[in-house]
């Protein structure tokens, strides 16, 4: 079985802190994503990763960056959290670019 | 115009019934294609992978049409536990865009006794 971990399920920041969200899967997928999801708005892909090192803007990566320095491990980044940040977040892996994704359990960010 | 739209739920069915979700994309160039299940407050999982001749799990059934270019989920015989949203995905294969996922809003199905 697929597993795709995030480091928290529940977080609350404050406006302008730095944010980590840390995901990790144990199935040696290629390609790792970051979306958020949010009422009305659906899923949203911030960023991604086709391999270590490398990374890709999605369709909303303003406020946000990430890191793949391990091949298993993808981290997002939010440099100074503003409340619109507030949402859902979640981290998803696929074992190729046409492959089914793999969703974490998500991290319920509260930004105030 | 969304890229990938889908029935505007929400569908509200008593058990035993049959109920069917579509789900049209826009970009031609879409390859692969999913439904996902998505429980109230829980990530979306897979639920199945959608083939050009059709496949069938259980109760399920996924259809492709590339030519109207929609896909389909038909759930027969609804149990209280297929109450969730019900996400369409669709994947492009090639160009710069391949890999990203492109995800419908979802349809709401609540089973009820």
């Amino acid at each position: 079985d697929v597993k795709v971990t995030q480091s928290s399920r529940y977080l609350v920041k404050r406006t302008g802190e730095k944010v980590f969200l840390e995901c990790v899967q144990d199935m040696d997928h290629e390609n790792m994503f970051w979306y958020r999801q949010d009422p009305g708005l659906g899923l949203r892909l911030i960023y991604f990763s086709y391999d270590v090192k490398m990374k890709e803007k999605g369709d909303i990566p303003e406020g946000y960056s990430v890191s793949r320095e391990k091949k298993e491990r993808f981290s997002l980044i939010l440099e100074s959290a503003s409340t619109n940040q507030t949402s859902m977040y979640l981290c998803a892996s696929s074992l190729g670019r046409v492959n089914e994704q793999y969703f974490g359990p998500g991290t319920r960010l509260t930004v105030t | 115009r969304k890229e990938v739209e889908q029935d505007p739920g929400p569908f509200n069915v008593p058990e035993g019934a049959t109920v069917a979700f579509n789900c049209t994309y826009s970009n031609s160039a879409s390859q692969s294609f999913f439904w996902y299940r998505q429980d109230c407050r829980k990530e979306p999982k897979l639920l199945m992978s959608v083939y050009s001749s059709g496949n069938e799990d259980g109760r399920f059934t996924a259809q492709l049409n590339r030519a109207s270019q929609y896909i389909s989920l038909l759930i027969r015989d609804s149990k209280l536990s297929d109450s969730a949203t019900y996400l369409c995905v669709v994947k492009e294969e090639f160009n710069t865009n391949a890999g990203k996922s492109t995800f419908g809003d979802g349809t709401t199905l609540t089973v009820k006794p």
